[in-house]
């Protein structure tokens, strides 16, 4: 069956520090892979996806994953979080010929001063 | 600031009442979509517009009630609602291939609450 697994609810990190978000999938086929984040009360935002080629990509905000195949993989990170990371991250994966988005159940993001 | 606008941000209604959401993107995308948000929650799939024809309604009860009069304007009418349709209602557009390859364009949503 298809899915997309974040296996922490929530984390906490300092600011300054780094920052890791997991991400497992399981799909029978290329996985379209994207990571979005959804700050309080704002729609979600593409900070990245992934189609094929380079396993590491760049997104927005000074984010990159790195996919990993043979893990069925797609990790968040940025080296060093601002107050202004905290927020709702979710993994996602696209159907392939149709319509409809996979989401993982969210990791929600706290940062410390 | 976000390409894909929602109207209004905060709409509150009796379950008597009708109203409506609306959405409007001038992104050129052909595919729009209506997702249901509960509280810390990922989006739920409602409806998928693609070319302007409904492509998928995910067996949405009959209280909502979606509408593309064109390629740019996306409507989600509402009738009769139960207090657990309340959630944030989302709007979203993209490509006209399907999302594998196209991701994803929010709008900031519409808060309902059903009294």
């Amino acid at each position: 069956a298809q899915s997309v697994t974040q296996p922490d609810i929530h984390i906490t990190v300092s600011e300054g520090a780094s920052l890791e978000l997991r991400c497992n999938y399981s799909y029978g086929a290329t996985p379209y892979l994207f990571w979005y984040v959804q700050s309080p009360g704002q729609g979600l935002q593409l900070l990245l996806k992934y189609f094929s080629g380079d396993t590491l990509v760049q997104g927005i905000k000074g984010f990159e994953a790195e996919f990993k195949r043979s893990q069925s993989s797609f990790n968040l990170r940025k080296p060093s979080v601002h107050w202004s990371d905290a927020a709702e991250y979710f993994c996602a994966v696209g159907i392939t010929g149709g319509f409809k988005t996979i989401f993982g159940a969210g990791t929600r993001l706290f940062v410390k001063a | 600031d976000t390409e894909v606008t929602q109207t209004p941000k905060h709409l509150v209604m009796g379950m008597t009442n009708k109203k409506s959401l609306k959405c409007e993107q001038h992104m050129g995308h052909r595919a729009m979509y209506w997702y249901k948000q509960k509280a810390k929650k990922p989006p739920e799939l409602m409806f998928v517009y693609s070319y302007e024809k409904l492509s998928i309604n995910e067996s949405v009860p009959s209280r909502f009630s979606p509408e593309c009069p064109n390629s740019s304007l996306l409507n989600l009418h509402l009738h009769a609602l139960q207090p657990e349709d309340s959630a944030l209602y989302l709007c979203a557009s993209s490509q006209g291939d399907g999302t594998a390859y196209s991701p994803l364009h929010f709008g900031n949503g519409t808060r309902l609450t059903v009294t």
